[in-house]
């Protein structure tokens, strides 16, 4: 595709409520990542897959969110049980190869939890 | 946690002057990028500088390196309305995780 898309774009969730939100990357990029960004805030890293592989999620914040990306491509963050704090925006990021070069980002889906 | 800080948090000045944005860090690290984020929307890479490269430029935008300070700045001469956004600088401490800072709020009065 011609860029990084997230959907959905606004999520509105009921506290206990379970949701999942998608990324595509860009078409052959191998690396994805998922931030989560509070309002003012800089990105927080949450995790990192290499294709398929998950290779960290040590920012993911409790066993309540989970990732994957069965086919090296799209990718899901899910996450179980939303509460209050897990309002925010979460964006998804691509690179051609590995680490250590520059991200494509999609525009993020901000998620408010009730 | 977040390895980089960005100074100043907040930046306003006149269209057609610069901007200097300070990041600071914590560990070694391989590359240096900045990216732009306009309001309610992604991140947008700018510059990456390596390791081993003390300044680069790119168009109005001049980025310097210091990893003896563990330091960098990003110049924009020229503002222009246009550049009003949030800046932050991002480290790379492994292959697998790059960390942004918090962030610049820059806003060019016209």
């Amino acid at each position: 595709g011609a860029g990084v898309s997230q959907s959905p774009r606004y999520k509105v969730a009921k506290r206990g409520q379970d949701v999942a939100l998608r990324c595509d990357p860009i078409s052959g990029h191998v690396s994805l990542f998922w931030y989560q960004q509070a309002l003012g805030q800089g990105p927080e890293f949450l995790t990192y897959f290499q294709n398929e592989a998950q290779l960290d999620k040590s920012g993911l914040p409790s066993d309540r969110f989970f990732a994957e990306r069965p086919e090296g491509s799209v990718s899901t963050l899910k996450i179980q049980r939303t509460q209050q704090e897990d309002s925010a925006v979460y964006l998804c990021a691509s690179s051609l190869s590995g680490g250590y070069e520059k991200l494509f980002f999609g525009s993020g889906t901000q998620l408010s939890v009730l | 946690s977040q390895q980089g800080e960005e100074d100043p948090q907040a930046l306003s000045i006149q269209e057609g002057e610069n901007a200097t944005m300070n990041c600071s860090y914590k560990t070694s690290i391989n590359n240096l990028q900045w990216y732009r984020q306009n309001s309610g929307r992604g991140l947008v890479h700018l510059i990456l500088i390596r390791s081993n490269e003390r300044e680069k430029h790119s168009g109005r935008l001049r980025v310097t390196l210091d990893t003896s300070k563990k330091s960098s700045s990003l110049l924009i001469t020229a503002s222009r309305a246009a550049d009003t956004a949030s800046y932050f600088c991002a480290t790379d401490s492994s292959a697998s995780k790059i960390i942004f800072g918090s962030g610049t709020r820059l806003s060019i009065r016209p």
